[in-house]
Parts: C-alpha cells; structure tokens; sequence
C-alpha cells in the first residue's frame, strides 16, 4: 500500500536554527513527490517538488531512494516560516497525492 | 489569485439533510480532488475524477457522491449517510497527464452541524 509518513507532529525551533522535516514514503516505482505548505489563514501551497531540484524560501529536500526519505530542510529558520507542512507522493500522471498527516513548524524569536 | 473557487466558505448542515459543496477551476485542468481535512489527521481523499463523466472513490468515500458533469465543476455533496460531516473540505485541480504537475488548491469549505 501506499503510504507517508511525516513523524513529528510538531516541531519547534528558535529563529536561525536549522530545521529538518521529516517525510518517509513506500510507494513502488519511482513517485514523484512534493511538499506543500499551509499558513496561517491561506489556502495550501506547492513549497517544492522534488523534479525540479530547486529551493523556494530556503527551503530544499533531497530524495534519497535507499532511505525513502524526502526530508524537507532549511539552515536558518524564519518566523514566517511557522506553518503547516505536508509531504505528498504521487505516481506520475492524474493520479491524486497521498499526503502524510502533516508537521506543524513553530519558530521561536 | 484565482484558478480554484469554491463555495460557501461555510457552510452548516441539520440533521438529515444533504448539503452541496461547490469547486469551479477555470485552469483547464483535467484531474480534480475532493479531500478532507481534520486535525492530526491531515488530508484524506474523498472522491477524485480524471476526466469528465468519470470519477472514482477515494479512501473515505462513504456518506459522500459526486458528478462530473463539466470540465471546470466538481461539486462534492455530504449527505445524511456521513456521521460525521464537520470537517474542512479541500478541492484541488490537477494539469495535463503525465510529468509532475503539481495539484492546485482552492480556499476551502468548513462545514459545522447545526
């Protein structure tokens, strides 16, 4: 079965510390995989997908297929990085994403 | 910053009663999603479509139906058979086949009983 796991409901770090957001998938073949991001009052939002290889507000994850980790990292957290934040795997395609049960990031000043 | 809109924001059902939740998109996207969201729980598939005039349950289908009848419209309708239909309600919209397109979310549904 498919399946994301996120294992940190909650995760607090002070201001300029390192964050880590843990995401584990078992998903046969090769999935493709996101993360997404809910602030305070807005609408779920594409932080970052794992093709493109990019960094959106300091924010990169690395896929690491031996591990099945999709961890999502950034080396100085922000106050406006508090928020909601879902690891998502799909399968290539229209197929829907399965998303893990999601870590709330609160950043102490 | 439009693309996906659904109403009522929200919404708020008696006991018996079926209610309709609205999710219009007008990016053209073949692919939508009907989730739930309830705390800790995060998001569970309701219903999804791939193409007009077809559909197919997701995890947690029970209590829940939908049409397909347009492109652009996926209405999602609670009806008395869901116990417990106070939740938060998340439609999403999804491009063209194949690559990694990335789905598109609207603003949500609450829906509380009366």
């Amino acid at each position: 079965a498919q399946r994301v796991t996120q294992p940190e409901k909650l995760l607090s770090v002070f201001k300029g510390a390192p964050v880590e957001l843990k995401c584990n998938y078992s998903y046969s073949g090769s999935p493709e995989l996101f993360w997404y991001v809910q602030y305070s009052r807005q609408r779920l939002q594409l932080l970052l997908r794992h093709i493109s290889r990019e960094s959106i507000k300091g924010f990169t994850a690395d896929l690491n297929k031996g591990e099945t980790s999709f961890h999502l990292k950034k080396p100085f957290a922000q106050e406006e990085d508090s928020a909601m934040y879902y690891c998502a795997p799909t399968r290539q395609g229209n197929t829907p994403l399965v998303f893990g049960k999601g870590t709330r990031l609160s950043v102490i000043a | 910053d439009g693309g996906i809109t659904q109403s009522p924001k929200y919404l708020f059902r008696k006991e018996g009663q079926n209610v309709t939740l609205s999710c219009e998109q007008n990016l053209n996207h073949d692919a939508m999603y009907w989730y739930r969201q309830d705390p800790g729980q995060g998001l569970r598939l309701i219903y999804y479509s791939q193409i007009v005039n077809d559909f197919q349950k997701g995890d947690i289908a029970e209590g829940y139906s939908v049409s397909r009848e347009k492109k652009e419209s996926f209405p999602l309708t609670v009806t008395s058979a869901q116990k417990n239909p106070t939740a938060f309600y998340l439609c999403a919209s999804r491009g063209l086949l194949g690559g990694s397109s990335p789905q598109h979310f609207g603003d949500g549904t609450r829906l509380s009983i009366l």
